[in-house]
């Protein structure tokens, strides 16, 4: 069973603050990792896909760095609007093609 | 081009009944895939379809769930009979390649078992 971890689980933020979160996976029999960001009642949509060894994607204020090694991934939202608030999912594929999700980090962003 | 479309938005059941959920993927998507969220867990991978074949089916809960892709194009998910406990959001995913270019999802279809 491949457990995916996301810390924190909650998190609120004034507009403007920066802030990151992390998604930890087993590095092993890796081969991608997605992020995707989920408001209630709409679909997830998709951030990022990564696959490489220290892959960085960049979308607008949202970034995302990979370290397949260890294991980890770091998202970065760079000055937080009340817009960004949503829960940020990551996923690493098993076996080719089966998303595996972390419980998200749900993201406050205050006026 | 069209998103993945689900239908209904929201479907409240007794249980014991049954309920059929439907998922439409983007055209010339071959593969299709299915996933469940329930409340305050992560969100689960049920089966793919690739055309109208089952390519892993390892996550259906048990026998009282049926899927079906008949002729490759859209999905139907059967729960029959339903249980409280199929209560969540049912959420539909397709691609191309083998996802690496990602999953487009479906806004889901949230299921209450009354």
């Amino acid at each position: 069973i491949l457990n995916v971890e996301q810390s924190p689980q909650s998190l609120h933020v004034q507009e403007g603050d920066s802030t990151n979160f992390t998604c930890s996976f087993p590095s092993s029999n890796f081969y991608a990792l997605h992020w995707y960001r989920w408001e209630t009642a709409k679909s997830p949509e998709a951030l990022f896909v990564m696959t490489l060894n220290g892959d960085e994607k960049k979308k607008g204020r949202i970034s995302a760095t990979l370290n397949t090694k260890e294991g980890y991934s770091y998202l970065y939202i760079k000055g937080s609007q009340p817009e960004d608030s949503a829960t940020y999912l990551c996923a690493p594929t098993v076996g080719f093609q089966k998303l595996v999700f972390g419980t998200g980090t749900r993201l406050l962003v205050s006026p | 081009e069209a998103g993945v479309t689900q239908f209904p938005s929201h479907s409240v059941i007794e249980k014991g009944q049954t309920v059929t959920l439907r998922c439409d993927p983007i055209s010339g998507h071959d593969n299709l895939y299915w996933y469940r969220r329930v409340m305050g867990k992560e969100i689960k991978f049920l089966l793919h379809f690739v055309k109208e074949s089952k390519q892993d089916e390892s996550g259906m809960p048990n026998n009282r769930f049926l899927a079906e892709r008949t002729g490759g194009t859209y999905s139907t998910l059967k729960v029959q009979p339903a249980e409280l406990e199929d209560s969540g959001v049912y959420f539909c995913a397709s691609s191309q390649d083998h996802g690496i270019y990602g999953y487009t999802f479906g806004s889901g279809t949230r299921l209450t078992v009354v």
